[in-house]
């Protein structure tokens, strides 16, 4: 069975500062991984994923996670944050034609 | 790029009523997923179709159903709604194709408020 745990509910930044979110996982399989980011009142947008291609992978708006297989995690990463990066972000994890399992979300504030 | 469409975005109904909510897939994508996000949730796995065909099941209960038409749209049917059902449900389909498959892409997901 696979799950996943995001350290820190929330989590604020300043603005131009490192974002760090935490994502651990449980796999009895290799897994697939993504990071999902919610906006207020919005749906569910593809940030990133981990197909077992290269271990650091780089998604949308300047964000890249790095799959550590050791660690068993994959930290999403964002060198400045930026004012509309503000939103809720979920760990996922799955298995080759599965469903996905989420994490409980990290809140990101960005304070100006 | 086209992307997952979900109807109605937002519904209002009342306690013991039906609702039925609408998903269409991506084009060429053959498998559809349920979620269930309640307020300050993740979201919760309900159940998904492959090639029309119930694939898995999550925490659906006894009182939804679903189903994949030959066209890959799909349908989730709520009966006697509780106020507990009050939530986001979200659609997601994805492909088996080789080059994108393991990516479930989502709608923007169906508000429902039950009163």
């Amino acid at each position: 069975a696979q799950s996943v745990t995001q350290l820190g509910s929330h989590v604020s930044v300043s603005e131009g500062a490192l974002v760090l979110l935490r994502c651990n996982y449980s796999s009895s399989v290799p897994p697939y991984l993504f990071w999902y980011v919610q906006y207020p009142n919005q749906g569910l947008q593809l940030l990133l994923k981990y197909t077992s291609a290269a271990t650091l992978v780089k998604g949308i708006n300047g964000f890249e996670a790095e799959f550590k297989k050791s660690e068993t995690s994959f930290h999403l990463t964002k060198p400045s944050a930026h004012m509309s990066d503000a939103a809720e972000y979920f760990c996922a994890v799955k298995t080759s034609y599965d469903k996905v399992i989420f994490g409980p979300g990290t809140s990101l504030s960005v304070i100006p | 790029a086209a992307g997952v469409i979900q109807s109605p975005r937002h519904l209002i109904k009342e306690k013991r009523e039906t609702a039925t909510l609408k998903c269409y897939p991506i084009p060429r994508h053959d498998t559809v997923y349920w979620y269930q996000q309640g307020p300050g949730q993740d979201p919760q796995f309900l159940i998904s179709f492959y090639e029309k065909m119930q694939s898995d099941k999550g925490s659906i209960p006894d009182r939804f159903s679903a189903q994949q038409f030959s066209d890959y749209h799909s349908e989730l049917n709520m009966s006697s709604l509780e106020l507990g059902d009050s939530a986001l449900y979200f659609c997601a389909s994805s492909t088996r194709d080789r080059e994108f498959a393991d990516t479930q892409y989502f709608g923007p997901g169906t508000r429902l408020t039950v009163l």
